[in-house]
């Protein structure tokens, strides 16, 4: 149980286009989804918190109108990079939890977004 | 907002000897404390976690401790496996129903056989 898929699994994109990641709860319904960049051998980094039905909550310094993301049902929420450029190449990573069980987050396999 | 630190960033042991890895956090509201496990270009797996209502707690080699007054917590692996070596990051999570987690730098555990 608890499984959170994402796709793609990878991505190459040239400068200045969009790229969508889709974060899906397969076996339960996520009340709430949680976007985070991962650099290279560093930590996790919360971006934004969203959940069904209602606008997201950005971190401090990232900027909601680059990263577009949507909660539309319990089980899928997307994140779109917008005009993306070489310095948002990263793992993006999402996790998604229930209401339930708020404090347990189930981590999705991940992103490899690479921008040329 | 809550911040978390962890030590060390790095921790080289020999198979079979014990591992720990240290964090503290700054929100004395926090009181949901994960530690996850992540393999290179893999998701993070959590391994065990502890709330604030409990002082410790043990899964096999795995434990975890919390000392609520110093606001510190502690990741404790024994007997360690090659298999252990992995980048291992703490996480608080502050007061509310979100279940917001802000995470550790991270500590690369290397297991040498």
């Amino acid at each position: 149980g608890a499984v959170v898929s994402q796709h793609p699994s990878w991505v190459i994109c040239k400068s200045g286009t969009s790229v969508k990641i889709e974060c899906r709860s397969l076996d339960f319904q996520a009340t709430t989804m949680f976007w985070y960049r991962q650099f290279p051998k560093q930590s996790l980094m919360l971006m934004a918190t969203s959940n069904e039905g209602s606008k997201a909550t950005y971190e401090q310094g990232v900027e909601k109108d680059k990263f577009l993301i949507n909660h539309a049902s319990l089980t899928l929420s997307t994140l779109t990079v917008t005009s993306a450029h070489p310095e948002d190449s990263s793992f993006y990573i999402c996790s998604a939890s229930t209401s339930g069980r708020p404090r347990e987050q189930y981590f999705g396999p991940g992103t490899r977004l690479t921008v040329t | 907002g809550e911040n978390v630190e962890q030590h060390p960033s790095t921790l080289s042991v020999q198979e079979g000897d014990s591992a720990v890895i240290k964090c503290t956090y700054s929100d004395s509201a926090s009181n949901y404390f994960p530690w996850y496990k992540q393999e290179l270009g893999k998701r993070p797996q959590l391994i065990i976690d502890i709330r604030s209502n409990v002082g410790e707690k043990k899964d096999q080699r795995i434990a975890v401790t919390l000392n609520k007054t110093a606001k510190h917590f502690s990741l404790h692996i024994t007997e360690t496996q090659p298999e252990d070596s992995a980048v291992y990051f703490c996480a608080a999570s502050i007061s509310g129903n979100t279940g917001k987690l802000i995470f550790g730098q991270g500590t690369t555990l290397q297991v040498k056989p």
